[in-house]
């Protein structure tokens, strides 16, 4: 089974700023990485697909970066509705899909 | 639009079978090359992939859970399930059934909080 870990834990950024996660896998899963989005109380949303491609209607300045094992989504400028738990899946090597454990990007 | 919506009760006794099952509005259980999966969410913690099924019937476990899961579709009903037998305190979660088009997660419903309790 594929490990996904992220980090941080926790990411503390203000609004306007650039705020980069990180998801590493434990073994090269090639460009098969997806990101979702989970705001407090709601359902995940899927904002990115093949580690780098803007699932629809996802705004631009979300963007994902890597191949391999190691990963980035990286949010340009943070706006409030940003504010969220973000976890990546791995679908190279399944079953099983496999989530990270995720990263809570909180207001600084 | 496809919308899902999960049903099934809310309180399950230890060692007993859970029972739940998604409605799909919008669209039907047939149209594309899609998977109907179900993901659980512990409270305060993350994401795990239960399985999926395809409407002809062919479904695919979590490794981990094989033994007590099976996944079925009604397509008389645009419905697919889930049951979990023999559960404990750590089947307690969320759970969300989730349209995959191969292989995005990429319609959730809202999700039924299910607690095992006796």
């Amino acid at each position: 089974e594929i490990v996904l870990t992220q980090s941080p834990a926790t990411l503390s950024v203000s609004p306007g700023e650039r705020a980069t996660l990180s998801c590493r896998a434990s073994q090269s899963i090639s460009n098969n990485l997806a990101w979702y989005q989970q705001r407090p109380g709601q359902a995940p949303r899927l904002l990115i697909f093949g580690a780098s491609n803007r699932a629809t209607g996802i705004p631009a300045r979300f963007s994902g970066s890597g191949s391999g094992t190691e990963f980035t989504l990286t949010i340009s400028s943070l706006e409030s509705e940003d504010f969220a738990v973000y976890y990546c899946k791995q679908y190279g090597n399944w079953p099983p899909y496999t989530f990270g454990q995720g990263t809570k990007l909180e207001i600084k | 639009q496809v919308q899902l919506q999960e049903s099934g009760p809310r309180l399950v006794k230890p060692s007993q079978t859970l029972s739940l099952t998604c409605t799909v509005s919008g669209g039907s259980l047939n149209s594309g090359a899609n998977y109907w999966s179900w993901i659980r969410q512990p409270a305060g913690q993350g994401l795990e992939w239960i399985g999926r099924i395809e409407t002809g019937g062919s479904a695919n476990y979590n490794p981990s859970l094989q033994s007590r899961v099976t996944m079925s579709v009604d397509m008389s009903k645009n419905q697919f399930s889930l049951k979990v037998t023999s559960v404990s305190a750590t089947d307690t979660a969320v759970y969300y059934c989730v349209r995959e088009t191969w292989p995005l997660l990429d319609s959730w419903g809202q999700g039924i909080l299910v607690t095992v309790s006796s």
